[in-house]
């Protein structure tokens, strides 16, 4: 067990529908990681928040979006759901603050949320 | 742009030999982190092992050791005594070092490792 927690576990919807995926870090972490694993992509980054504002994007599309709240808890939201973005979505967190342990550079995943569009 | 390269798919080992897996990664940074990751039929991403590049010596948890070779940008795994719960994908993945700069992974294709009783 990692200490990261996801939810929902399984998620199943339909075409242009909207779905929100909720992630709660370790324990201290500040900073939250967004993946998604495709089959024909692999793990991709998607967003990082860090103590609650937008550190990073990579490919992400403009119909997906995310936050970060003051309880460091995530949220990833998905809108207009296609076929194509069927896939498991991970996130991860990692502390990042060099003075607080000593693997501050390692991410931490949590188990993923597997979305099924239909 | 970083690129993290497995070119095995596929490998297999006999329980209780010893296998290596190899990754390759490009980089003009100086500063940067490795890691495997191990994906099991779960689907879980189970840390493995990690590795500083400013760090000569090779890291080293358990049964798992790598070999860094930086000048040749080259970060193989090595599993000793394999065992039937090593069975995953495993994922070899790059993060940059350098001050404020973006700290996300990037990661290889994976490597299916098989193995055989």
């Amino acid at each position: 067990d990692s200490g990261v927690t996801q939810t929902p576990k399984h998620l199943i919807t339909a075409t242009g529908q909207r779905v929100t995926l909720r992630c709660s870090p370790r324990s201290g972490d500040l900073s939250v990681y967004w993946y998604q694993q495709s089959l024909d992509q692999g793990l991709q980054f998607l967003i990082q928040y860090y103590n609650g504002e937008e550190r990073a994007k990579g490919n992400i599309l403009e119909r997906f979006s995310a936050q970060q709240f003051p309880d460091l808890h995530s949220e990833l939201n998905l809108s207009s759901l296609e076929l194509g973005d069927s896939a498991l979505y991970f996130c991860a967190s990692s502390v990042e603050v060099r003075e607080v342990a000593e693997h501050t550079d390692t991410q931490y995943f949590g188990p993923g949320t597997r979305l099924t569009v239909l | 742009a970083q690129t993290v390269t497995q070119s095995q798919p596929e490998m297999s080992v006999q329980e209780a030999e010893t296998v290596t897996l190899s990754c390759t990664y490009d980089t003009s940074e100086s500063d940067y982190y490795l890691f495997w990751y191990k994906q099991p039929p779960s689907r879980q991403m189970i840390l493995v092992i990690r590795q500083e590049a400013y760090k000569q010596q090779n890291a080293t948890e358990n049964r798992f050791s790598v070999n860094f070779q930086k000048a040749a940008k080259s970060f193989s795994l090595k599993i000793s005594d394999s065992q039937l719960g090593d069975a995953a994908m495993y994922f070899c993945a790059y993060r940059s070092g350098i001050s404020g700069s973006a700290r996300q992974l990037t990661f290889g294709s994976g490597t299916q490792l098989t193995v055989l009783p």
